[in-house]
């Protein structure tokens, strides 16, 4: 069946260090894929989708790649903020089903 | 364009008791899901709702119940509250459109029983 796997957390690193987390997935066919951003006391936010292979998804300076012959979704950015502190969640979606990692803890320190 | 819409934000309550938690979708979306995040942990999938129908539910036990209102609001009711069910319990509302719409979440309502 569908899965995802993520990095375990936490993550630390520097303000301006480079930013990768990993996640891979399981699925047969051509889900979606999404990365999501919680804030302290907050709900998911969407922060980036990618609807088919090779597709780029990108917002707020965070990047991630669907890469189908590798399985992977991973988020990367290139300079991180103290604000960027946030547990991830990288998710599979498929019409009215998905699938979520188990999240990914990311603190910056200034 | 109001974002997804809970209510309250917290809950306090007493083991045995029973609760009820609120969500207002996006407008224009029409399936609602319900989702809960225990201290620490990932998303857990609890139900989801389309068109006033319960269409799929998580591996809970039956005491979680909601339903879906025909403006497409939705409730979440759990009875019987033990102490395991203190969490933070997401709504997330998705477009109906062609193909895989993102769910869009709500801050939470933060559930303590005592």
């Amino acid at each position: 069946g569908d899965s995802v796997t993520q990095m375990e957390g936490p993550v630390t690193l520097s303000e301006e260090a480079f930013l990768t987390i990993n996640c891979t997935y399981t699925a047969t066919g051509y889900p979606s894929l999404f990365w999501y951003v919680q804030y302290p006391g907050e709900g998911l936010q969407l922060l980036l989708k990618a609807t088919k292979a090779d597709d780029k998804g990108s917002n707020k300076g965070f990047e991630a790649t669907y890469r189908k012959e590798t399985t992977s979704f991973h988020l990367e950015k290139g300079s991180v903020q103290v604000s960027d502190s946030a547990v991830y969640f990288c998710a599979l979606g498929r019409i009215n089903k998905f699938y979520f990692g188990s999240g990914t803890k990311l603190n910056v320190k200034p | 364009e109001a974002g997804v819409t809970q209510s309250p934000t917290h809950l306090i309550k007493t083991r045995g008791q029973q609760a009820t938690l609120r969500c207002s979708p996006i407008s224009g979306h029409t399936s609602v899901y319900w989702y809960q995040q225990a201290l620490g942990l990932g998303l857990q999938f609890l139900l989801w709702y389309d068109e006033g129908e319960e269409r799929n539910r998580g591996n809970f036990p039956p005491r979680f119940s909601g339903r879906q209102f025909p403006n497409y609001s939705s409730e979440l009711n759990v009875n019987a509250l033990e102490l395991e069910d203190s969490a933070l319990y997401l709504c997330a509302s998705s477009h109906p459109g062609q193909g895989i719409s993102p769910l869009h979440f709500g801050n939470g309502t933060r559930l303590t029983v005592t």
